[in-house]
């Protein structure tokens, strides 16, 4: 069974540091890995989506990295500023066919102004 | 882009009511709606998958006969919560597949449905 795993829980950074967030699974055999975002009783908002095949994708001041032998990714977000404060998930799906997607539990991010 | 909503956006009801929860997909066609349940400061769990025209399939441990799907239409998907007590509390989120073919389709995530149930 797939689990995620994303730490550190949650993160408070001064405005203009970088953001690490990482997440990781322990079934290497993913079709791809999706980035979130979720701000307060909202709902998700897709930020970056990773094929299995693919190392990283960028949008912006957002970075992803994808280690899928090692079953990490890492999610980077450039000089953060007050409006990126918000809770990110991560979330794999497991073959091309499957629809289920497996999420981790999420970071919950604070940028201090 | 595709626009996911749900109705309501909050709802409080007395334990033992039922409380009927729309998911709409706006601009497209969706076949299958997917029902997710998030409790505070918690990920989201999958409760349930839902295909247009047929019976949805329910994950290990969710009460299909407490948590009644009708996916009546390809833009409509509606959760109802029966006999409501205060554990059924949560947050619902609902997404809808957008299926291009096998590997390239995509879920969009509706706003989310506060139920609290007194």
């Amino acid at each position: 069974k797939q689990e995620v795993t994303q730490i550190p829980a949650a993160l408070s950074v001064p405005e203009g540091e970088n953001l690490v967030l990482n997440c990781s699974f322990t079934d290497s055999a993913i079709y791809n890995l999706q980035w979130f975002r979720q701000d307060p009783g909202k709902g998700l908002t897709s930020l970056l989506l990773i094929q299995s095949s693919q190392r990283e994708q960028t949008s912006g001041r957002l970075n992803a990295s994808l280690d899928k032998s090692s079953g990490r990714s890492t999610l980077y977000i450039a000089a953060s500023q007050p409006g990126d404060s918000a809770t990110y998930l991560c979330a794999v799906r497991p073959t091309a066919a499957g629809n289920k997607l497996t999420f981790g539990g999420g970071t919950r991010v604070l940028v201090k102004p | 882009g595709a626009v996911v909503s749900q109705h309501p956006s909050w709802v409080i009801c007395k334990s033992g009511t039922s409380v009927k929860i729309e998911c709409r997909s706006l601009d497209f066609q969706a076949t299958t709606m997917f029902w997710y349940r998030q409790f505070p400061k918690q990920s989201l769990m999958l409760m349930a998958t839902s295909n247009e025209g047929s019976k949805a399939t329910y994950e290990q441990g969710v009460e299909k006969d407490k948590f009644l799907i009708n996916h009546a239409s390809l833009t409509l998907s509606t959760l109802t919560v029966t006999s409501a007590h205060p554990e059924d509390s949560s947050f619902y989120i609902c997404s809808a597949r957008v299926f291009q073919r096998v590997g390239t389709d995509t879920q969009y995530f509706g706003p989310g449905t506060r139920l609290t149930v007194l």
